[in-house]
């Protein structure tokens, strides 16, 4: 049983183009994010829904908009991909604080 | 604002000795959350363990144990018995419990057990 998946584990495309990336939970968890992971490791927040809406947007490029259709699922579309969008893209979910957020497989964008 | 300390960006350790990983933080925040992730060369973060700023004792689980000194603003990873399977980037994140429910992550430790 998956907690957290995403679609897909990987995704290569060129500059310019538009992807999505999907994030399903069936944990029944009422908050959704998303993170980043750049080359050095290193993870952010991006958003955060919680019960279909958005409750942290931190400082992201309007390029990036993630959409949330019901409390299960949270997707991220970003347009016109760029070369430092490369990273590895986190999808994670929570119950109401406290304890802990658990984490989808991420996503590995290669932006050429 | 927020801040995760972890100032060992490598460590290397015999099987089955006992490590430390380190983790300090600072918020101005009374009450928050403090976890440990463990993410190994496959890529996925996988939940270790759990403290909370109000918990009296320190928590843990299994091999794990979290040395919680809230004075000191410290929330160190204790892996005993150490496998090769503990071979993995480790990261400390908090969240504060006003305000978003984001984590904030520390800059991660890169642990090898050597056989």
């Amino acid at each position: 049983d998956t907690a957290v998946s995403q679609t897909p584990k990987y995704l290569v495309t060129q500059m310019g183009n538009d992807k999505s990336i999907k994030c399903e939970q069936n944990l029944g968890h009422d908050t959704m994010y998303w993170y980043k992971q750049d080359s050095k490791k290193f993870l952010k927040i991006m958003f955060s829904y919680n019960n279909k809406e958005l409750i942290i947007n931190e400082t992201v490029p309007n390029r990036f908009s993630p959409k949330s259709p019901d409390k299960a699922h949270l997707n991220l579309h970003i347009n016109s991909l760029e070369l430092g969008d490369s990273a590895v893209y986190f999808c994670a979910s929570s119950q109401d604080r406290p304890g802990p957020q658990y984490f989808g497989p991420g996503t590995r964008l290669t932006v050429l | 604002a927020q801040k995760i300390t972890q100032t060992q960006p490598g460590m290397f350790v015999q099987e089955k000795e006992a490590v430390t990983l380190d983790c300090t933080y600072d918020t101005s925040d009374p009450s928050y959350g403090l976890f440990w992730y463990k993410q190994p060369s496959s890529g996925e973060m996988i939940f270790l363990i759990y403290q909370g700023s109000y918990d009296q004792q320190n928590a843990t689980e299994g091999r794990y144990s979290l040395n919680f000194q809230k004075a000191r603003k410290s929330a160190n990873l204790v892996i005993s018995a150490s496998q090769l399977g503990d071979s993995a980037m480790y990261f400390c994140a908090m969240r504060e419990s006003q305000g978003a429910q984001k984590l904030v992550f520390g800059q991660g430790t890169r642990l090898t057990i050597n056989p």
